[in-house]
């Protein structure tokens, strides 16, 4: 079982819908990255939380560190968004790299 | 464009070649990560720099891995008879860690990427 797991792996959505991005991760974490990543590979640091919430534009993500969940949500989703989603936990400690989940192909239809 | 940055972007080479990646961080960055990522999963960990000293390899798929950072700036990662099933996108990324509070700061800029194709 993965350490970080992300749902749902696949979502296709039409413009303007509001989206939701769930993972839950089992390790102690003192750091949570939300990722994007584009085809050809570049991958975009969204957000870095370890409370809370934290809005930019029309991304919103949130955690809950006693549930270990934290969501990535979208609102007035566009073509643009289309990507894949990855999810990942900093520990902070032992190997110190981060875990990531498998990601979440997004697609928004026009 | 002083993001992290990779090169080549792209490699293909036989079997049983040696290949050879460099990576370049954000300049003032002290920390330096090397990430595999194979199709369809997410990426994995392979090794990182605090500076020039390497703090974590145990993660490295083989011996036939292996990373610097000579001078604390640009790293290589190098892997040596390489085999199809190393094939894959090897990413980079770069932190300022520092401790705020109680916790880490630690957030990760990624490169580009370089994509290895063993044929």
């Amino acid at each position: 079982k993965n350490e970080v797991e992300q749902s749902p792996q696949n979502l296709t959505a039409q413009e303007g819908e509001f989206i939701t991005i769930n993972c839950s991760y089992s390790v102690g974490i003192s750091a949570l990255h939300w990722l994007q990543q584009h085809p050809g590979g570049g991958i975009v640091s969204l957000f870095m939380l370890s409370s809370g919430k934290k809005k930019h534009g029309r991304l919103i993500a949130t955690i809950n560190i006693q549930e270990k969940h934290s969501s990535l949500h979208i609102t007035a989703s566009h073509p643009r968004d289309s990507a894949v989603y990855i999810c990942a936990a900093y520990s902070g400690g032992g190997a110190d790299g981060l875990t990531f989940g498998k990601g979440t192909h997004l697609i928004i239809q026009p | 464009d002083t993001g992290v940055s990779q090169d080549p972007r792209h490699k293909i080479t036989k079997r049983g070649q040696n290949v050879t990646f460099r990576c370049d961080p954000i300049s003032e960055h002290n920390r330096l990560y090397w990430y595999r990522q194979t199709l369809g999963q997410g990426p994995e960990f392979l090794t990182y720099f605090q500076n020039e000293a390497q703090l974590e390899k145990s993660r490295l798929l083989s011996d036939r891995f292996s990373a610097e950072r000579p001078k604390g700036s640009f790293s290589t990662l190098e892997i040596q008879r390489t085999e199809q099933g190393d094939s894959a996108m090897y990413l980079c990324a770069s932190s300022l860690v520092y401790f705020e509070g109680q916790g880490t700061y630690n957030e990760q800029f990624f490169g580009p990427g370089t994509r290895l194709t063993v044929l």
